[in-house]
């Protein structure tokens, strides 16, 4: 397996457009997590999904934030309007219902607001 | 309000020597906590784990800590080497729980040749 696939790698928008990022779990991993790093906040949870369905998107900022996980093969993190404040890098992961303490993680998407 | 803290946010060792990284956990529900590498323009991946049962892993050079009563566990690396150059970031999360692994900031850690 291919592992954790995001797209894509950088993404540099201007501010008040629509950014999405992509993400494609490990197959057969039944959690699906969408992770934030910044320097000031470190890796922080925005929500995670079981079986496609969310199940805790309290880490989610703001209503600009949404995602959505039409299949078990696919994920998609959209905000809209984006502002500076959200440029970070975005780290998809996905883990084993079996073994959901180690999750496997994407190799991030750097987004750069301006 | 951070759960889990690593206080430090860089450490330089020289090669052979010794690495301790550290973390402190304020939730006494947390039991279960892991340990992942980063490089730079990569994801983290996973290197070590303890369960609250335990108060010691090793594995190979890696050997992770857990003082319960203090709420504190680290990282041994020995001996270090130029490859380990890279963030760590400490993790716990409640088993059977939310499923929510919660991180520290990350520790910046370099090997010197």
């Amino acid at each position: 397996d291919a592992g954790v696939i995001q797209s894509p790698r950088h993404e540099v928008t201007e501010m008040g457009q629509e950014v999405t990022l992509r993400c494609k779990p490990i197959s057969g991993h039944d959690y699906l997590f969408w992770y934030r790093q910044t320097m000031m906040r470190g890796l922080e949870l925005l929500i995670y999904f079981n079986n496609n369905v969310p199940i805790d998107d309290s880490g989610m900022p703001e209503d600009r934030f949404s995602a959505k996980m039409p299949n078990a093969s696919f994920s998609t993190l959209k905000i809209q309007p984006s502002e500076p404040r959200d440029s970070a890098v975005y780290f998809c992961a996905s883990s084993l219902a079996a073994d959901k303490t180690e999750a496997f993680f994407g190799q991030g998407t750097r987004l750069t607001v301006v | 309000d951070q759960q889990v803290k690593q206080n430090s946010p860089s450490l330089s060792v020289q090669e052979g020597r010794i690495s301790i990284l550290n973390c402190d956990y304020t939730n006494s529900m947390f039991d279960y906590f892991l340990w992942y590498k980063k490089y730079p323009a990569e994801g983290p991946t996973f290197l070590i784990s303890i369960s609250s049962i335990k108060d010691k892993n090793e594995d190979g050079r890696f050997t992770v800590f857990l003082n319960k009563s203090a709420k504190h566990l680290s990282l041994h690396i020995v001996p270090s080497q130029p490859g380990d150059s890279a963030v760590y970031f400490c993790a716990a999360l409640v088993q059977g729980g939310s499923e929510k692994l919660v991180f520290g900031k990350g520790t910046k850690l370099t090997v010197n040749p």
